[in-house]
């Protein structure tokens, strides 16, 4: 079993809309979870990180956890083309900071 | 002003050669990662320092020696490369080894073995 899993996509969205992208993870005792865009042949970038359950908002981004649901989510508003990128799930799941990694969700806005 | 640095970028060479990758990071940071990303994208930890002392040592062939000669340094050596080593290796760095800490990434070390 997977530890961190997303859905692959391609997600395609319309310029404007939402994109919805999903993470769920398998370490109950996981404290830390982050969201991470990668622009191929890019290096992951941090855009999100989150600790508690609930809802966390950055100005277009927002990353909702769930932990009874092992749920980790994040939701772009207003999407735009410049937001296509692969969005990586990453949990922290023990003391040293070992960061797991979804295979990511690719995103496509078309404008 | 580069936050974490890698070098070489690319790297090119053939099987059976031995290669180093540098990385240094001028965060302040305590702790150091390297990451092996496949062809599948699929990004994995390989090894993790803080203050200089091995902390994590994912199941990584022992042709894998990483080595860190103060906080802001983790190089990587590499001997003996097969044709499985190919993929984009990347250095990262956090404050502490505390598992809310974020990680930051360099920009990459992408070996091609011929």
């Amino acid at each position: 079993q997977k530890e961190v899993e997303q859905n692959s996509g391609p997600l395609s969205v319309p310029e404007g809309a939402i994109a919805s992208l999903n993470c769920t993870y398998s370490d109950r005792g996981s404290q830390s979870f982050f969201w991470y865009r990668q622009y191929s042949g890019k290096s992951p970038e941090l855009i999100m990180s989150i600790y508690s359950n609930g809802d966390k908002e950055d100005g277009r981004f927002t990353a909702q956890l769930n932990k009874a649901s092992q749920y980790v989510s994040l939701l772009i508003r207003d999407s735009q083309p410049s937001d296509s990128a692969t969005y990586l799930c990453a949990v922290s799941m023990e003391y040293g900071n070992k960061l797991v990694f979804g295979a990511g969700t690719i995103l496509r806005v078309k404008s | 002003d580069t936050a974490v640095s890698q070098t070489p970028k690319y790297l090119v060479t053939q099987m059976g050669n031995d290669k180093s990758i540098k990385c240094e990071q001028n965060l302040g940071h305590d702790t150091m990662y390297w990451y092996k990303q496949d062809s599948k994208k699929f990004l994995k930890i390989m090894f993790s320092y803080n203050n200089k002392e091995l902390i994590i040592n994912e199941t990584v062939p022992n042709r894998f020696s990483p080595k860190s000669p103060d906080k802001a340094h983790l190089n990587l050596h590499i001997n003996s490369l097969e044709l499985g080593d190919s993929a984009v290796y990347f250095c990262a760095s956090s404050t502490g080894g505390e598992s809310n800490q974020p990680q930051h990434f360099g920009d990459g070390t992408r070996l091609s073995i011929l």
